[in-house]
């Protein structure tokens, strides 16, 4: 398994631009979360879903959009960029139980987006 | 809402010294985790605790969960510099949403050889 996969790395956005954020997982993981951070921050739950067509906003969902159209994927999209989203984006997953670690998250590498 | 503090936000250590960072949340918790990440790199699960007064190991690692279940707290023995990195606690609250985790802001440890 490759666990959750994010595309890109890395990317420089100018103030206004829009992008999505890829996120698929090969766990067959019911729960999907998207979360940023900020540096010296913890990390900020942006959207969540609890399966194929279901989502729902976390603490900080201004700006953002997601969908669910699939169990493995759940990408994250950022229509107009702004400075103030300038932060490492990261999206975990995790299955409905888990035996003991029912609620344990599974994160990717993380997507470092600039804006400016 | 629901906030989770942890203390201290940084610390920096001689390898061979011990090491404990806290976490203290708002509410009554669920369940308590503990993720470690290391610089550039992605949160890593280390470990649940459950139950109220709940002490866990993992080699120099010990981890505890309060009487209560709104505390919790990460003691590392002898740290080495392989400990390097920033550990969160995060916590899921009863009947939270959907068992959403909250995430402390971290504490990033230094380990000078």
């Amino acid at each position: 398994n490759a666990g959750v996969t994010q595309t890109p790395k890395f990317r420089i956005l100018k103030i206004g631009q829009s992008m999505t954020l890829q996120c698929t997982q090969d766990m067959n993981h019911n729960y999907m979360y998207w979360y940023r951070q900020d540096p010296g921050m913890g990390l900020k739950l942006i959207y969540y879903s609890v399966g194929a067509g279901i989502t729902d906003k976390g603490e900080v969902p201004n700006g953002y959009n997601v969908s669910r159209s699939t169990t493995e994927d759940f990408p994250l999209r950022l229509e107009l960029a702004a400075p103030s989203q300038t932060s490492v984006y990261f999206c975990a997953s995790r299955p409905i139980l888990a035996g003991r670690y029912q609620e344990t998250q599974y994160f990717g590498p993380g997507t470092r987006l600039l804006v400016l | 809402g629901q906030q989770v503090m942890q203390i201290p936000q940084y610390q920096h250590v001689q390898e061979g010294e011990d090491f404990t960072t806290y976490c203290n949340s708002s509410t009554t918790l669920s369940n308590i985790q503990w993720y470690k990440q290391r610089p550039g790199g992605h949160p890593v699960f280390l470990i649940q605790l459950v139950k109220s007064g709940e002490v866990k190991k993992q080699k120099r690692l010990t981890f505890q969960f309060g009487e209560a279940k709104k505390n919790s707290s990460l003691h590392i023995t002898a740290t080495q510099t392989t400990d390097v990195g920033t550990y969160f606690c995060a916590g899921s609250a009863y009947g939270g949403s959907q068992g959403n985790l909250i995430f402390g802001k971290g504490t990033k440890l230094s380990v000078k050889p």
